[in-house]
């Protein structure tokens, strides 16, 4: 079945640009969701379809998709961006929804 | 809008347990909800989506045979009925919205806080 790859952990300082990548074969061809994972807390959708986000996600808050890689893009960083990310897409030919492990955004 | 999982708690290897999940705020009849999962530690896993009219049904390899998504539209309640549960079925379990439309199987809009399973002898 299709798998997508998150690195693991990110570190970024706050103030500045944190990008979560995502790796699939041929991601490009697929509509790709980010959702964001506080402590103890259910997720939360951030991004769908590469790039559009839900009302009272803020702008600061992107991703794109190409290739084989997506990614998403947290500008001017908070304390509050701090948690596990994780994207997802639809397989189609499985008919299955499939989620990448998952990275921990650490805020430094 | 509200979705509430309750029923989880400790079962015992083969055991039995039914998961329900109440929603408020959306036109569950006009929804496609799923279930995913989190075991202890690690990330998101999807295991069940059921269409708004129940008309079809689909699973992750793992659970096939032994869980069952089912709903009550009259109730605005979604279910998961797990059977011949195993260790590793042991998570937190979500209830999720999909996304409306075209987007019900390819989204998951609106989460539950979730219910934890522990299948321990």
């Amino acid at each position: 079945s299709y798998v997508l790859t998150q690195p693991p952990s990110v570190s970024v300082a706050p103030g500045q640009t944190a990008r979560i990548t995502c790796g699939g074969n041929n991601i490009g061809d697929y509509s790709v969701h980010w959702y964001q994972q506080k402590p103890g807390q259910a997720p939360v959708l951030v991004v769908y379809d590469e790039s559009d986000r839900p009302s009272g996600i803020p702008e600061r808050v992107s991703g794109s998709n190409s290739g084989n890689t997506a990614t998403l893009t947290i500008s001017r960083v908070e304390a509050g961006d701090e948690a596990d990310y994780y994207c997802q897409l639809w397989d189609s030919s499985t008919e299955l929804v499939i989620f990448g492990g998952g990275t921990k955004l650490t805020v430094l | 809008v509200q979705l509430v999982e309750s029923g989880g708690g400790v079962v015992q290897p083969g055991g039995s347990l039914r998961l329900s999940c109440a929603t408020s705020g959306i036109t569950f009849s006009r929804s496609g909800m799923h279930w995913v999962r989190q075991a202890p530690g690690k990330g998101l896993e999807w295991v069940a989506f059921i269409r708004d009219d129940g008309s079809d049904k689909y699973y992750v390899d793992s659970v096939k045979g032994r869980f069952t998504i089912s709903r009550d539209n009259s109730k605005n309640t979604l279910y998961l009925q797990m059977n011949s549960l195993r260790g590793e079925d042991t998570a937190v379990y979500y209830c999720a919205k999909g996304g409306g439309g075209d987007y019900d199987r390819r989204i998951l809009d609106y989460w539950g806080q979730g219910a934890l399973v522990t299948v321990s002898s």
